[in-house]
Order: structure tokens, then sequence, then C-alpha cells
């Protein structure tokens, strides 16, 4: 069964930082890219961050730019977001997500997804 | 960047009703469209991707189409289990974007 198990997350002040984790199990982790998405309380979906299968291509959403990074240990089957110079609007709850594969193709959609961890940015 | 604008925003329906939800793009996005289910406190679920695929072990009176501008979600008959929120995503190119999400509510 696919796990994925979001941990890091909590109250942090504007301008701090906080990393979080992702916790694989359950397939071959290196084989899949893999995201960041969040959701503000209340709102809808917002893809924030992808990383390659081999950890060698990252994209971001404009808004995080230069100030979240995203990384991923293939040994340990984990994926990490840290975001720092972290702002009221990044006050949501964090998803890592799997891209979708199916008979040896990978698309960008996301089929499986954590429970989240909550972010709240506030003073 | 291209927008992915959903409407309704909610819509009220019966169990039993034939259900559709509209996904336009602000440009061609071809068929790079995924639509997801999310419940209250959940993670969202896939439903559809590549526009018309439908992922393994959902039920079948689920399916999308469209191409282009233009796509849809259909629920053939709204069952009880259906009550949700449900999101279109587009992954052309980056970055990514969802629709605002339209929200399936008891009539």
């Amino acid at each position: 069964e696919v796990q994925l198990v979001e941990s890091g997350g909590g109250l942090v002040q504007p301008g701090g930082s906080l990393r979080l984790s992702c916790a694989a199990s359950g397939f071959t982790f290196n084989s899949y890219s893999m995201s960041w998405v969040r959701q503000a309380p209340g709102k809808g979906l917002e893809w924030v961050s992808y990383i390659s299968s081999d950890g060698t291509t990252m994209y971001y959403t404009d808004s995080v730019k230069g100030r979240f990074t995203i990384s991923r240990d293939n040994v340990k089957n984990s994926l990490f977001l840290q975001m720092n110079s972290l702002r009221a609007e990044d006050t949501a709850i964090y998803f890592c997500a799997r891209a979708c594969c199916t008979g040896g193709t990978c698309y960008a959609c996301f089929d499986s997804w954590g429970q989240g961890t909550l972010v709240t940015v506030s003073s | 960047d291209i927008q992915m604008t959903q409407s309704p925003s909610t819509l009220s329906a019966s169990v039993g009703d034939r259900v559709t939800i509209t996904c336009r793009a602000s440009q061609s996005v071809s068929t790079w469209v995924a639509w997801y289910q999310q419940k209250p406190g959940k993670a969202p679920k896939l439903l559809i991707y590549k526009a018309s695929s439908l992922e393994s072990g959902v039920p079948s009176r689920f399916s999308g189409s469209g191409s282009g501008t233009e796509f849809t979600l259909t629920i053939s008959s709204l069952q009880p289990d259906d009550f949700a929120t449900y999101y279109c995503q587009r992954y052309n190119s980056f970055p990514w974007t969802f629709g605002q999400g339209t929200k399936v509510e008891i009539k």
C-alpha cells in the first residue's frame, strides 16, 4: 500500500523557517517524481513545487521562488521542503503528492497524497 | 500563467441526478487535465487523468471529456458518497494550476 506521511508543520513567526518532511513507503520511491501542494484554510489547491525522480530537476510556483527549496533522499525514501522567509500567506496545509504513472508512462497529475501537515505563519 | 476557471462554484443536486462540472482553460492545454474529489479534512483523490482516463478503482459513473480549452467532469448518477468538492488541474506546463473548485451539495 502506498503511504505518504508528512511532518514538520507548526506555528512559526513571519520571517521564520520550517522544514517539512514526507516519508514514503509501499512503492519504488526513486521511480517517481514528487510535488508539494498546499491548501490555505477554506481555500482551493495550489501546486507549490516539483522534483524529478532523480532529484536533478526542480520547479516552483512564483510566489515561493527564492524562499522554498525542494529536495529528496532516495536512500531514505523521503521528500523535503525547506521553507524560509515565511509569510502569513504561506499559512496552509501542505500535502506531498506522487506523480501518476500508468503502463510505464508518467503524467504530472497526482495519484497518491499524504494527509497533510499544517503550517501557520503568525506573530 | 494559464488559468483554469471552474463552473459552477456550488451545485445543489439530489441522489440519482446527472451532474456536470466544467473547467475552461485560458489557452489550450491539449488533454493535460486531471480531476480530483476532496472531502472535508481529507486529501484530494484522483478521479480522471489525461482529460478522459478513469483512474483505477474509481467508479464508472465518473467520466471526463474535452480537449483544448474546455473540459467536463460528469457524474452519471450522483451517489451519497459523491457529495464533495471537485477540482480540475492542468499540467501541460509549469506552473501547474488548479481550478477554484466546485462544491456539490445535497439538494
